[in-house]
């Protein structure tokens, strides 16, 4: 079974700030990662995958996360934070034939501020 | 956005009651799933369908059951509510066209049992 970590669970920062949300996974095979974001009161949307590659995956609205498989990692940043960056984030794992099921993290809220 | 809607939207009910929620989809996946999100554990998956009339559970499936009677509708019961299932649910839809595809949500149902 495959389980992941979000290291904070909430980070508060100032507009304009650079942000980075830790994530860390547990698996025994190889894995799929995801970075979801969810605003107030809406489902979630999906801000950036890992599937294979380069470890730099670029998403959407500037953030970008880095993949470390010594570390078991899957680490969210951004280097410029809006105001409507105010969401909670979610990271999330899958594992190969699985009926592309996800398992989440707790989430972290990042409150931005003015 | 993915072609999902959930209803209803928010429901208040009382211990003991039958509720059943609705997840529609318009978008033919052959994959849907039922999430409940609760504060500190992110989403968990309650059940999930991988074709009509073929479901299966998820990590937190107890006093849960689904039906998928058509491609485009997935219902997710609760057959004599309990006030520990106070939630808020999330539908999800994925494609089947490898390991690689994201799960798409709708917009949640907020249940209060009272």
């Amino acid at each position: 079974a495959q389980s992941v970590t979000q290291l904070d669970s909430q980070v508060p920062v100032f507009e304009e700030a650079p942000v980075e949300l830790r994530c860390n996974y547990s698996s025994s095979v190889s894995v799929y990662l995801f970075w979801y974001v969810q605003y107030p009161n809406q489902g979630l949307q999906l801000l950036l995958k890992y599937l294979s590659g380069s470890t730099l995956v670029k998403g959407i609205n500037g953030f970008e996360a880095e993949f470390n498989k010594s570390q078991t990692s899957f680490h969210l940043r951004k280097p410029s934070v809006h105001i409507s960056d105010t969401a909670e984030y979610f990271c999330a794992v899958s594992v190969p034939r699985n009926d592309y099921k996800l398992s989440f993290g707790a989430g972290t809220t990042v409150t931005v501020r003015a | 956005d993915a072609g999902i809607t959930q209803s209803p939207r928010h429901k208040v009910t009382e211990t003991g009651t039958p509720v059943t929620l609705r997840c529609h989809q318009t978008e033919n996946h052959r994959y849907m799933y039922w999430y409940r999100q609760d504060p500190g554990h992110g989403l968990r998956l309650i059940h999930y369908s991988y074709g009509v009339k073929d479901t299966d559970k998820g990590e937190v499936s107890d006093g849960y059951s689904v039906s998928r009677s058509k491609t485009e509708d997935f219902l997710l019961t609760l057959e004599s509510a309990t006030s520990s299932q106070t939630s808020v649910y999330f539908c999800a839809i994925s494609e089947d066209l490898g390991d690689n595809q994201p799960q798409h949500f709708g917009d949640g149902t907020r249940l209060s049992i009272l």
